[in-house]
C-alpha cells in the first residue's frame, strides 16, 4: 500500500526566504504526482502536476521536482510571501489513476511579514 | 460563475438521519470524486465516477451512497448518519483519471 509522508508538518519562515517542502512515497511505480495548497476553510487548489517522465515542473515562483527512484518530490517556493501561507499537500495516484489516490497529511506553512 | 460548487457549506444533523451532500460542476468534466478530510487521516477517497452512470468505491465507501445521472451532478448520501461520519467533505472533478483535480470548498458536516 502506498504511503505518503510530508515532513515537516509545520514550517514558519520570514518573508522573502526561499523554501523547500518535501513529499516522500513508498511505491515508486507512480504515474504522476500533484501538489496542492489548501487555505483554511477552503478546498484544495492544484498547483502543479508532474508526470513520472518529468524531472521538474514550474509555475511562477513554484518549482516541483520528482525523483521516482528515491521516492521523493520537492516543492520549491522562491521569495516567499505572506500570501503563500497555507497547507501544502502532495497526492500520489495509484496505477489506475486518482481512483486510488493517497494524499500526504500536509505541511502547514506560515510566512511571517 | 463556472466551477465546482458544493452545498450546503455547513450541516448539522442527528444520528440515524439521511443526509445528502450536493456537488455540481460546470466544466463537463467526466471524472468526479468525493473525499472526506479528518484530522490524523488526511484526505481519503469515498467514491468516484468516471462518467454519468458509472461509479465505483474508493478507500472508505461504507455508509455512503452516490449516483451520477447527469455529468454535472454527483450527490453523496449518508443513508443513516453516524457520529463517525462527522467530517469535512470535498467534491472534486477532472478531465481524466490522471489529470489535475479541481476541488469545491467543502461541506462541514456534524452529526450529533
Amino acid at each position: 500500500k502506498q504511503e505518503v509522508t510530508q515532513i515537516p508538518a509545520a514550517l514558519s519562515v520570514p518573508e522573502g526566504e526561499n523554501l523547500v517542502l518535501n513529499c516522500s512515497f513508498t511505491d515508486s511505480a507512480i504515474y504522476n504526482l500533484q501538489w496542492f495548497r489548501q487555505d483554511p476553510g477552503k478546498g484544495l487548489t492544484s498547483l502543479l502536476l508532474i508526470q513520472s517522465s518529468q524531472r521538474e515542473q514550474t509555475s511562477g515562483r513554484l518549482n516541483a521536482s520528482l525523483d521516482k527512484s528515491s521516492g521523493r518530490s520537492t516543492l520549491y517556493i522562491a521569495a516567499s510571501q505572506p500570501g503563500d501561507s497555507a497547507t501544502y499537500l502532495c497526492a500520489v495516484p495509484g496505477s489506475g489513476g486518482y481512483q486510488k489516490v493517497t494524499f500526504g497529511t500536509g505541511t502547514k506553512l506560515q510566512v511571517i511579514p | 460563475d463556472a466551477g465546482i460548487t458544493q452545498s450546503p457549506r455547513y450541516k448539522i444533523t442527528e444520528t440515524g438521519r439521511q443526509v445528502t451532500l450536493m456537488c455540481h460542476q460546470t466544466w463537463s468534466h467526466s471524472y468526479m470524486f468525493w473525499y472526506r478530510q479528518d484530522l490524523g487521516h488526511g484526505l481519503r477517497l469515498i467514491y468516484y465516477s468516471a462518467a454519468a452512470d458509472i461509479t465505483d468505491k474508493g478507500e472508505v465507501p461504507d455508509g455512503y451512497v452516490v449516483s451520477r445521472s447527469k455529468t454535472e451532478n454527483f450527490p453523496l448520501t449518508l443513508e443513516s448518519a453516524t457520529r463517525s461520519q462527522t467530517s469535512v467533505y470535498f467534491c472534486a472533478s477532472s478531465t481524466g483519471g490522471n489529470q489535475p483535480q479541481h476541488f469545491g470548498d467543502g461541506t462541514r458536516l456534524s452529526i450529533l
